[in-house]
């Protein structure tokens, strides 16, 4: 069974860091690019970042480029995002999600969104 | 950016009835990269379409998805009860990466 975990949400103060993760397994992580999305409570969602398969290229929303940064280990079938200056508004549950595809060599389907984990939240308040 | 607007914002409809969910991008989307999402109270998203009409796995055929250009629509034949939830569209055209701002489906 594909499966996806995250974990590391937690509170923390305005300018803060934390790094959360994505435990993948049940398929070739390596195959398949991973994106996290996030939604704030009663939001819409928002794509926050995106990685290819072998970690070569990575993408990320203006609302979070030179902050966060996105990686993985493949060794570990892991996901990270790395956030730094951590602002109020980046409060929500954050998703990974297994793209379809690793990358964008054959059409995008590494955009697809196949498989989502359950989340962890992130909250950021005084 | 690619724009994504869904209408109606809420849809209210009794069971056996058909819904239909409409996406407009801002722009046109070559390849017909759309995708749909259904996400119920508390859940994560599930995937349901793909490519603008191409079902994922395990999606009941009551799901269908058409359109191209910059209108796709969504529909959801013989509505059960267990489609109460949000509805998003997804287009993977361009970077960033954007979702519609959803849709609420309703039992009467």
């Amino acid at each position: 069974e594909v499966q996806l975990v995250e974990s590391g949400g937690g509170w923390l103060q305005p300018g803060g860091s934390l790094r959360v993760s994505c435990a993948a397994s049940g398929f070739t992580f390596s195959n398949s690019a991973m994106s996290w999305v996030r939604q704030a409570s009663g939001k819409g969602l928002e794509w926050v970042s995106i990685i290819s398969g072998n970690g070569a290229a990575t993408e990320y929303a203006d609302s979070v480029k030179g902050r966060f940064t996105i990686s993985r280990d493949n060794s570990r079938n892991t996901l990270y995002l790395q956030m730094n200056g951590l602002k109020a508004e980046d409060t929500a549950i954050y998703f990974c999600a297994k793209g379809v595809g690793a990358d964008c060599s054959n059409g995008c389907s590494s955009r697809i969104m196949d498989v989502w984990g359950k989340g962890t939240t992130v909250t950021v308040s005084s | 950016e690619i724009v994504l607007t869904q209408s109606p914002g809420t849809l209210s409809l009794s069971p056996g009835e058909r819904a239909t969910l409409s996406c407009r991008a801002s722009r046109s989307l070559s390849s017909d990269n759309v995708a749909w999402y259904q996400q119920k109270r508390g859940q994560a998203p599930r995937l349901l379409i793909y490519g603008a009409s191409s079902r994922a796995t395990g999606i009941p055929d009551r799901f269908s998805g058409s359109g191209s250009g910059t209108d796709f629509v969504l529909t959801i034949n013989r509505l059960e009860s267990e489609d109460i939830a949000e509805y998003y569209c997804q287009q993977y055209a361009g970077l960033p990466l954007t979702f519609g701002g959803g849709t609420k489906v309703e039992i009467k």
